[in-house]
């Protein structure tokens, strides 16, 4: 267990909806980072927040935002959702965004 | 980010050591190369990194060339629950994001 808690662990929905995924960091870690990961991609970064601030964006699509709350738990918004937009999206934290992070398990997305 | 090179796949006998190589010529001075393995469509997980030393954990050890183009990550008796992929990144010290290759297919055979 790495101590960061993803929910919720499968999330099926149809075309055009909008979902909220919830990250909640290991104790102490200001660094969150999301990730996608679908079959024909691999492991893609989607961005990052330190201590609520974002730091740094990867491959993130307009219809998808991120934000980290105070208590440092972040929500990944998906919305108008395709059927490409299915894949695992996982949450990382780290104490600082030059150290190692660890990841959750991840929350399996299906557009339907 | 500097480029990884890994092999697809490995086999490992069980009990023995799995060595897992990877090439990353274009390193440079401040890039760190960080291990992680995932297991299934589980999250992956960090094993180890370093800079230019050696370094070992309680899961494996790190030994990267005096040159720092290439390294290998030891697992020092495989077991059949480190069948995973495992990735090799190279990482610049001030790089906020982990950048995935495919990594190798590491299976552990009993």
């Amino acid at each position: 267990d790495s101590g960061v808690t993803q929910t919720p662990k499968h999330l099926i929905t149809a075309t055009g909806q909008r979902v909220t995924l919830r990250c909640s960091p290991r104790s102490g870690d200001l660094s969150v980072y999301w990730y996608q990961q679908s079959l024909d991609q691999g492991l893609q970064f989607l961005i990052q927040y330190y201590n609520g601030e974002e730091r740094a964006k990867g491959n993130i699509l307009e219809r998808f935002s991120a934000q980290q709350f105070p208590d440092l738990h972040s929500e990944l918004n998906l919305s108008s959702l395709e059927l490409g937009d299915s894949a695992l999206y996982f949450c990382a934290s780290s104490v600082s965004p030059d150290t190692e992070a660890f990841f959750g398990q991840g929350t399996r997305l299906t557009v339907v | 980010d500097a480029k990884t090179t890994q092999p697809t796949s490995m086999d490992c006998a069980e009990g023995r050591a799995a060595n897992l190589p990877c090439n990353h010529s274009t390193i440079s001075g401040n890039e760190y190369v960080y291990w992680y393995r995932q297991i299934h469509s589980q999250g992956p997980q960090y094993i180890i990194h370093g800079l230019k030393n050696n370094e070992t954990n309680e899961m494996a050890s790190l030994i990267i060339t005096e040159d720092r183009k290439s390294s290998t990550l030891i697992l020092p008796h495989a077991t059949l629950r480190d069948t995973a992929v495992y990735y090799c990144i190279v990482r610049w010290a001030g790089s906020y994001q982990l950048t995935f290759g495919k990594g190798t297919k590491l299976s552990v055979i009993p």
